[in-house]
C-alpha cells in the first residue's frame, strides 16, 4: 500500500518569508515517482514537479525548490521569497506502477502581504 | 504543452437530471484518463480510470452505473452523473496522461456541479 503524509495542514507566512511544505511517503516498490501540485481557489490541479525514486538531486526552479531524501521518504518543498500569489493548496503524490495517484491530504499556504 | 481542458466549468441542474462532462487532451494524446472527485477542504478522491477503447476501472465504493464514463478516443473522455441528486454536488477533475511521461498526470480545470 501506498501513502503520502502532509502533517502541516495550514502555513500562513507574511510575504518574503519562506515556507517549506513537509511531505513523507510509504511505499513498497523499488521505482516510484513523486510528485507535487499547486491548487489555487480557482480549482485547477497545476503540475510542479516530478521526480524519479532514482533521481535523487535537489532541484530549484526560480523561487521553488525540492529536497529529496530517499533515506528519509521525504519530498519536501520550499518556495522562497513567498508572494501573495503563492497561496493556495499544495499536494504532494505518488505513483507506481500502476500510475494511479496516492495524494496527501495538501497544506494551505496562505501568503499575507 | 500537456494541456487538459474541462467543459462545462460549472453546472447547476435539477434532482433526477443527468450531466456530461467532457474531459480533453488538448496537445497530447492521453492513453489514460483519470477522473477525480473532491469534497471542499479535502484531497482528491480517484473515481475510475479509463483506457482508451476499454471499460473504465472504477475504485471501491463508486458505483459505475451512477457514474458513466467513456473514453472513446485518445483525446477525449466523458463522465456522465446519471439521475443526479444534491448528494453528487461536488467539484470533479479529470487528469490524463500519455506519452512521453505516461506516469505523470496533468488536470483540467476542474467542473463544481449543483444538484438542486
Amino acid at each position: 500500500a501506498q501513502k503520502v503524509t502532509q502533517a502541516q495542514t495550514e502555513i500562513s507566512v507574511v510575504e518574503k518569508e519562506d515556507v517549506t511544505l513537509d511531505c513523507v511517503y510509504e511505499t513498497r516498490d523499488t521505482t516510484y515517482y513523486l510528485f507535487w501540485y499547486k491548487q489555487p481557489p480557482s480549482g485547477e490541479l497545476v503540475f510542479l514537479i516530478r521526480r524519479n525514486s532514482f533521481d535523487e538531486q535537489n532541484e530549484i526552479s526560480g523561487r521553488y525548490s525540492w529536497n529529496f531524501q530517499k533515506s528519509t521518504s521525504s519530498f519536501n518543498f520550499t518556495i522562497t521569497a513567498s508572494q501573495v500569489v503563492d497561496s493556495a493548496v499544495y499536494f504532494c503524490a505518488l505513483n507506481s506502477n500502476d500510475y494511479k495517484l496516492s495524494f496527501g491530504a495538501g497544506t494551505t499556504v496562505t501568503v499575507r502581504a | 504543452g500537456a494541456v487538459v481542458s474541462q467543459h462545462p466549468s460549472r453546472v447547476i441542474c435539477k434532482s433526477g437530471t443527468s450531466v456530461k462532462i467532457e474531459c480533453r487532451s488538448l496537445d497530447f494524446q492521453a492513453t489514460t484518463m483519470f477522473w477525480y472527485r473532491q469534497f471542499p477542504k479535502q484531497s482528491l478522491m480517484l473515481m475510475a480510470t479509463s483506457n482508451e477503447g476499454s471499460k473504465a476501472t472504477y475504485e471501491q465504493g463508486v458505483e459505475k452505473d451512477k457514474f458513466l464514463i467513456n473514453h472513446a478516443s485518445l483525446t477525449l473522455s466523458t463522465l456522465t452523473v446519471t439521475s443526479a441528486h444534491p448528494e453528487d454536488s461536488s467539484f470533479y477533475i479529470c487528469s490524463a496522461s500519455g506519452a512521453p511521461y505516461q506516469e505523470t498526470q496533468y488536470f483540467g480545470p476542474g467542473t463544481r456541479l449543483l444538484v438542486l
